[in-house]
């Protein structure tokens, strides 16, 4: 069946470090992708998508591009902040009759200062 | 705000017990998604409901059941409750059509259940 796997965390930067969660995903037709991000005591948030292939999700200095050849949707961000500490949550939805989505185990980043 | 909003916040119950968690999806919304998050298991769908039909079912135990009701909003009821069933259980809406694809999730904050 359809899956997502991510890169295992805990992950620990510095304050304006580099980001990149890796995702990738296994589906039978051609899914749309999602990043949520789930802060403390908080529920998820949508925080990119991208719903076709090579489409690119951005919000809030994130970034995501669909790469049908490699499976993926990774998450990445130029300079991190301590707010961005929150755990990130890669996801498929099936472009089929019904709206199931398949969410992957979750990373936890911690941002120091 | 997500616009969806789940009671009770934290529910603490005894093994054997029956209880029910309730959400009210966005306005407008005909889709309501129920999601299990425990520490061992991750996030896990457990079943969607879009305008009071079941439409797709995930990891949901046999104990476990839920309806949607014509105003749209939705129950989760759990039953004969055990320890593991200790976990933040989440409601999300969607406004739900045939062709889901690319359509956002909304999240509740999230029903805490413990089982003691």
């Amino acid at each position: 069946g359809d899956s997502v796997t991510q890169m295992e965390g805990p992950v620990t930067l510095s304050e304006e470090a580099f980001l990149t969660i890796n995702c990738t995903y296994t589906a039978t037709g051609y899914p749309s992708l999602f990043w949520y991000v789930q802060y403390p005591g908080e529920g998820l948030q949508l925080l990119l998508k991208a719903t076709k292939a090579d489409d690119k999700g951005s919000n809030k200095g994130f970034e995501a591009t669909y790469r049908k050849e490699t499976t993926s949707f990774h998450l990445e961000k130029g300079s991190v902040q301590v707010s961005d500490s929150a755990v990130y949550f890669c996801a498929l939805r099936e472009k089929t009759s019904y709206d199931k989505v398949i969410f992957g185990p979750g990373t936890s980043l911690s941002v120091i200062p | 705000d997500s616009g969806v909003t789940q009671t009770p916040k934290h529910l603490i119950t005894a093994t054997g017990q029956r209880v029910t968690l309730r959400c009210s999806p966005r306005s407008g919304d005909l889709s309501v998604y129920w999601y299990q998050q425990s520490l061992d298991q991750g996030l896990q769908f457990l079943i969607q409901y879009y305008n009071g039909e079941e439409r797709a079912k995930g990891n949901i135990l046999e104990r476990f059941s839920a309806q949607q009701f014509p105003d749209l909003h939705s129950e989760l009821n759990l039953s004969s409750l055990e320890l593991g069933d200790s976990a933040l259980y989440f409601c999300a809406s969607s406004p739900g059509g045939l062709a889901g694809g690319g359509e956002t999730q909304y999240f509740g904050p999230g029903t805490r259940l413990l089982v003691l």
